[in-house]
């Protein structure tokens, strides 16, 4: 699909291991964090958020871990499966009404 | 919950073509976002919309594109005249907050300007 970018940084993993997929926001008053994932041809689907007075959130078999002093964002998929074969984009707000600013995104691709 | 609807799911059209693309958000949502998303530049915000009331445009690519949402259920978003640069996925997404937090995502339509 369109969602997919000759030039995105692409993670392997083997079906039921862990994945961890990383990201670098930009700016450090950013406050609200989103992880999205984007099947092909489909949109964006919302994983999980975070605070910036939070260090870590655990959803199912998802995890997401915010860095604040290096300004990273990770997202950890537990047992990782075939249906999680996607793009993952993280999206940061700086602050108040401002819309989101989304990464470049992480093909993540399950190898069976 | 229908979620967003996006319509038409896939257009194809000739150079100086007018496209219109068409978007209704989840009911009870009061703000609005259209992103165009390619492979070389990735998701971009083209607008958005707050209680229907544009409020940043900035990221409209030119005097070509126009968006409109004439009521809490509906937005267009027209290319005049339309160029094959102009082909990409665009999707529409609606949120309850007045700000931006969760996004809901249609399904996006395709755009092939030829």
């Amino acid at each position: 699909g369109e969602s997919v970018g000759l030039h995105l940084p692409t993670l392997s993993v083997q079906e039921g291991d862990n994945s961890i997929i990383n990201c670098a926001y930009s700016n450090s008053a950013s406050d609200y964090f989103i992880w999205y994932k984007q099947e092909s041809g489909k949109g964006p689907q919302f994983i999980i958020d975070i605070r910036s007075n939070m260090d870590k959130r655990q959803g199912q078999r998802v995890t997401v871990l915010l860095n604040k002093t290096v300004k990273h964002l990770s997202l950890q998929i537990a047992a990782t499966q075939p249906g999680d074969s996607a793009v993952y984009f993280c999206a940061e707000i700086y602050s108040g009404n401002t819309p989101l600013v989304f990464g470049k995104g992480t093909r993540l691709s399950v190898i069976a | 919950d229908a979620g967003v609807i996006q319509s038409p799911r896939h257009e194809v059209t000739e150079m100086g073509q007018e496209v219109t693309l068409r978007c209704k958000p989840i009911s009870g949502h009061n703000s609005l976002f259209w992103y165009r998303q390619t492979m070389m530049r990735g998701l971009e915000l083209l607008i958005y919309f707050n209680n229907n009331v544009p409020i940043d445009d900035s990221g409209m690519p030119e005097d070509r594109f126009s968006a409109k949402m004439p009521n809490a259920s509906f937005s267009t978003l027209k290319i005049q005249p339309s160029e094959p640069r102009d082909s990409a996925v665009y999707f529409c997404a609606s949120s309850s907050g007045g700000g931006a937090y969760e996004q809901y995502f249609g399904p996006g339509t395709r755009l092939t300007v030829t």
